[in-house]
């Protein structure tokens, strides 16, 4: 069946834009995670949500970055006035049920902010 | 101290070799534990769940030791497809945040 998918696979874009990334998990998966990985780093956690709710958001860095999945499947991450320092690959998960044993990762979208 | 330490490597070893990666874990409350595999420029997976009494599957041997906050992977008989970056990771609670160590380089040379 159908993993993980992610969009774009790759984005571009300069200081100070509005980015947005998105997420499809495998059908059926109600907890959807986002992490963040830098080069020669192993990911780290950002947000998850169980169903359309974000359980835990401790890992956004700060108030530019926010996530929504309004209908407990797609989720978007946001990212408003892009710095260079959010150059990273951005991971998304999901899995059958919340704290379930494996999480399937997406192939991620590679972000470059010049 | 970052929550999980491990070893950046790389380690470069001949094929059939015997290579073992470790990780230390600072959170006496982690819950479960994992060692992922990322493929350069690919998607972390899933390569096997660690528990307390060890567990094996075909040539790789994972080991939990609670007391010391210590994780181990043994890899035997290396295989060239064997060369990827092993990330140790675990779970502190019921949630499903995973928290990934730096991963350990593995090359494997004919």
């Amino acid at each position: 069946g159908a993993g993980v998918s992610q969009t774009p696979s790759n984005k571009v874009t300069e200081k100070g834009k509005y980015v947005e990334l998105r997420c499809d998990p495998i059908s059926g998966h109600t907890a959807l995670y986002w992490y963040r990985q830098s080069l020669g780093q192993g990911p780290e956690f950002l947000i998850y949500f169980q169903g359309t709710g974000a359980a835990d958001d401790s890992g956004l860095p700060n108030d530019r970055f926010f996530a929504v999945r309004p209908e407990g499947s797609v989720s978007t991450l946001k990212i408003q006035r892009t710095e260079r320092g959010d150059s990273a690959v951005y991971l998304c998960a999901s899995s059958l049920v919340e704290g379930g044993n494996e999480q399937f990762f997406g192939p991620g979208t590679r972000l470059t902010v010049l | 101290r970052k929550e999980v330490e491990q070893d950046p490597g790389p380690f470069n070893v001949p094929e059939g070799a015997t290579v073992a990666f470790n990780c230390t874990y600072s959170n006496s409350a982690s819950q479960s534990f994992f060692w992922y595999r990322q493929d350069c420029r690919k998607e972390p997976k899933l390569l096997m769940s660690v528990y307390s009494s060890g567990n094996e599957d075909g040539r790789f041997t994972a080991q939990l030791n609670r007391a010391s906050q210590y994780i181990s992977l043994l890899i035997r008989d290396s295989k060239l497809s064997d060369s990827a970056t092993y990330l140790c990771v675990l779970r502190s609670s019921n949630t499903g945040k995973l928290i990934f160590g730096q991963g350990t380089t593995l090359q494997v040379k004919p």
